[in-house]
């Protein structure tokens, strides 16, 4: 089974617009931490907003905000008011104690989003 | 502070060739990951240093690949000899401590971006 499923493989929205970016996650691990990344064409990958298994509230950062439903397993990315500049690729990660006892994390295979003008 | 730092970012082989890529991490930071990362997908953990010591290389395909990390600092990667499936981007990433917890974020280098011909 996959750790973690993206089922979008590209989103579009237009400018100034809400978006949110679907993610659904598998783990038997009572602690674990979901994370956003964000891959512009140039290759970095920038860190978005972090959400833990025993958070009570959505995490949020700027326009960002992660819809955490535990029970459904499921950590969707809200980004309010788009911006030409949000155009990019945009993975979702889980990080777990692995069998071994050392945390391990696990990336999807990611969201395009685009965003029109 | 200065980020993940790599080298090279491009390269451009010829299967069989062998090639080497070169991360600094940020400085003190004690755990060092290598990611392949094949256009479209997400990236794939390839092996993960705790200071000098390997935790986990279990996706490492050892035949031809091999990593080090001196003196629990810098970390090159080695392909020997290379094929055509190894055009991918290679992250390298690197958390604060030699055992990350759940919500310890990774900071990534800009990847170098190989081509096999």
């Amino acid at each position: 089974a996959q750790k973690i499923t993206q089922t979008q493989p590209g989103m579009f929205v237009q400018e100034k617009e809400a978006v949110t970016l679907d993610c659904t996650y598998d783990t038997s691990d009572p602690s674990y931490g979901l994370f956003w990344y964000k891959q512009p064409s140039s290759g970095e990958m920038i860190f978005l907003i972090y959400q833990g298994s025993y958070d009570q509230q959505n995490a949020t950062e700027g326009r960002y905000s992660l819809n955490f439903q535990k029970a459904r397993k499921s950590a969707n990315l809200v980004i309010s008011a788009s911006q030409l500049g949000d155009s990019a690729m945009y993975f979702c990660a889980m990080r777990e104690v692995s069998s071994g006892g050392y945390q391990k994390v696990t990336f999807g295979t990611g969201t395009k989003l685009q965003v029109i003008p | 502070e200065a980020g993940v730092a790599q080298s090279p970012r491009y390269k451009i082989i010829e299967k069989r060739q062998s090639v080497a890529f070169w991360c600094n991490p940020i400085s003190g930071h004690a755990t060092l990951y290598w990611y392949q990362q094949i256009l479209g997908q997400g990236p794939k953990l390839l092996i993960q240093f705790q200071n000098n010591g390997v935790v986990d290389d279990s996706q490492l395909p050892k035949d031809r690949f091999s990593a080090e990390r001196l003196k629990g600092v810098d970390s090159t990667l080695k392909i020997q000899p290379a094929k055509l499936e190894d055009s991918a981007v290679y992250l390298c990433a690197s958390s604060p401590r030699a055992y990350p917890g759940t919500k310890d974020t990774q900071y990534f280098g800009p990847g170098t971006r190989l081509t096999v011909l």
